[in-house]
């Protein structure tokens, strides 16, 4: 089956403790990105990758950092989280470049900074 | 800079209802229009793709315009059922930028009551 898949689904961690929340896709695409979704602000893309080695801010890139060594794996790292980044985080995928179909999403990650 | 607006933010109607959702965008520059369901806490599930070429698509209940010169898209969804009761997103995937992301508006949340 074709899919996203996000880890973990739920995160609870305090504030500066690096974390990293992982995104898979099995459909050889060569776009991934990622987006946070807060309460009144709406789905705000964090940063993308066009291929392999290929990375690049999106909207809200500040505090994130990614990495795409292979091209099923996309991570987000927080390299010390803060409350602020508290959010619901979506992973996505597509074929690439020029493709106007669809986007494939993930279940979703709610993380919580204390 | 697209923005996606989203009216009503909220609607709550009875079973067996018809209604409309509403989605307008600010820049006619779009390769498609997506629409999507959201459950609470829950990941993206896409309903509809319109490509800027197509005035509509059809799934099922559902039904999509798509007036990209007046920069407007509806969701007709036909014999409301309380299984609706989700928020829809409205996304537009824009042909300037360079990030290849999707624009979103703030979603209606719908209920239909028993």
């Amino acid at each position: 089956e074709a899919q996203v898949t996000q880890n973990p689904r739920y995160l609870i961690t305090v504030t500066g403790k690096k974390l990293t929340v992982t995104c898979s896709q099995n459909m050889n695409h060569e776009y991934m990105s990622w987006y946070r979704q807060d309460p009144g602000l709406g789905l705000r893309q964090i940063y993308y990758s066009m291929n392999v080695e290929v990375t690049d801010k999106g909207d809200v890139p500040e505090g994130y950092k990614v990495s795409r060594k292979e091209k099923r794996n996309f991570p987000l790292i927080l390299e010390s989280p803060s409350p602020n980044q508290t959010s619901l985080y979506f992973c996505a995928s597509s074929l690439g470049l020029g493709y106007t179909g669809r986007y494939h999403f993930g279940s979703g990650t709610r993380l919580t900074v204390v | 800079k697209q923005e996606v607006t989203q009216i009503p933010a909220a609607l709550s109607v009875p079973e067996g209802e018809n209604l409309v959702l509403n989605c307008s965008f600010t820049d006619s520059a779009i390769y498609n229009l997506q629409w999507f369901r959201q459950d609470p806490g829950k990941g993206l599930t896409s309903l509809l793709l319109i490509q800027s070429s197509q005035r509509e698509q059809t799934s099922g209940r559902l039904n999509a315009s798509l007036d990209k010169s007046s920069g407007r898209s509806t969701l007709y969804i036909a014999a409301s059922q309380p299984g609706d009761s989700a928020t829809y997103l409205c996304a537009v995937r824009p042909t300037q930028g360079g990030s290849e992301k999707l624009v979103f508006g703030k979603g209606t949340k719908l209920t239909v009551n028993p």
